[in-house]
């Protein structure tokens, strides 16, 4: 199975600071890389697919990078209303499907 | 507009089984496949298994072989799991989420928790 490791675990920042999430795979995984975003208490909502798609209605702000095993969520500009845990999530291939530990993002 | 709707929250014995169900509406139900994911409490994403409610295929991660089993119906547009054997390990919450051929998950259902307890 493809491990996915995403640092950091927490995170805190300001208000309209720009964060970055990194997530790294245990082999190359060819741009099959998700993010989504967990508000307390909510499902899941997909961000970002194929490592720099935003999704539908997805803020600008919002935005993915990477390739081979190195991957990055960067959030520019940070609103109150991204504070969330952030997950990554591989789809290469065949299953099972991972997801990184989590980032849970708060303001400082 | 897409729609996945889970069951309400469960108590189980441990021992016992329960079924939670995930009707989709919104779209053609057998244009999808649909996954089960797990989160236990304050914890990450396990993926479960996907059904392809058209031919009733699917898929487990090893972990979840003995425990869930995937069904779906077509004609109520409902995807089900069923986990047996319910130990602590279980209590968890359980969604429902979508992915076409593109494999990510576009779109989630809001959840449902079990609890296990005797």
């Amino acid at each position: 199975d493809i491990q996915m490791t995403q640092s950091p675990a927490s995170l805190s920042a300001s208000l309209g600071e720009t964060v970055t999430i990194e997530c790294l795979a245990s082999e190359d995984i060819y741009s099959n890389l998700a993010w989504y975003q967990q508000k307390p208490g909510k499902s899941p909502q997909l961000l970002i697919y194929y490592a720099n798609s935003l999704n539908d209605g997805v803020p600008s702000r919002f935005s993915g990078s990477g390739s081979g095993t190195q991957y990055s969520l960067k959030i520019n500009s940070l609103q109150s209303e991204d504070v969330s845990i952030y997950f990554c999530q591989q789809n290469y291939d065949s299953p099972p499907w991972t997801f990184g530990g989590g980032t849970k993002l708060e303001l400082k | 507009e897409v729609q996945l709707q889970q069951s309400g929250p469960e108590v189980g014995r441990p021992g016992s089984s329960v079924k939670i169900s995930c009707k989709a509406s919104g779209y053609t139900f057998t244009d999808y496949v649909m996954n089960w994911v797990k989160q236990s409490p304050g914890q990450g994403l396990e993926w479960i298994g996907w059904i392809d409610p058209e031919y009733g295929s699917t898929d487990y991660a090893e972990k979840f072989k003995k425990k869930a089993t995937l069904t779906a119906d077509t004609s109520s547009n409902t995807a089900y799991i069923q986990l047996s054997s319910l130990t602590s390990e279980d209590t968890a919450t359980y969604f429902c989420a979508r992915s076409g051929g593109a494999r990510y998950f576009d779109f989630w259902g809001p959840g449902t928790m079990v609890t296990v307890s005797s």
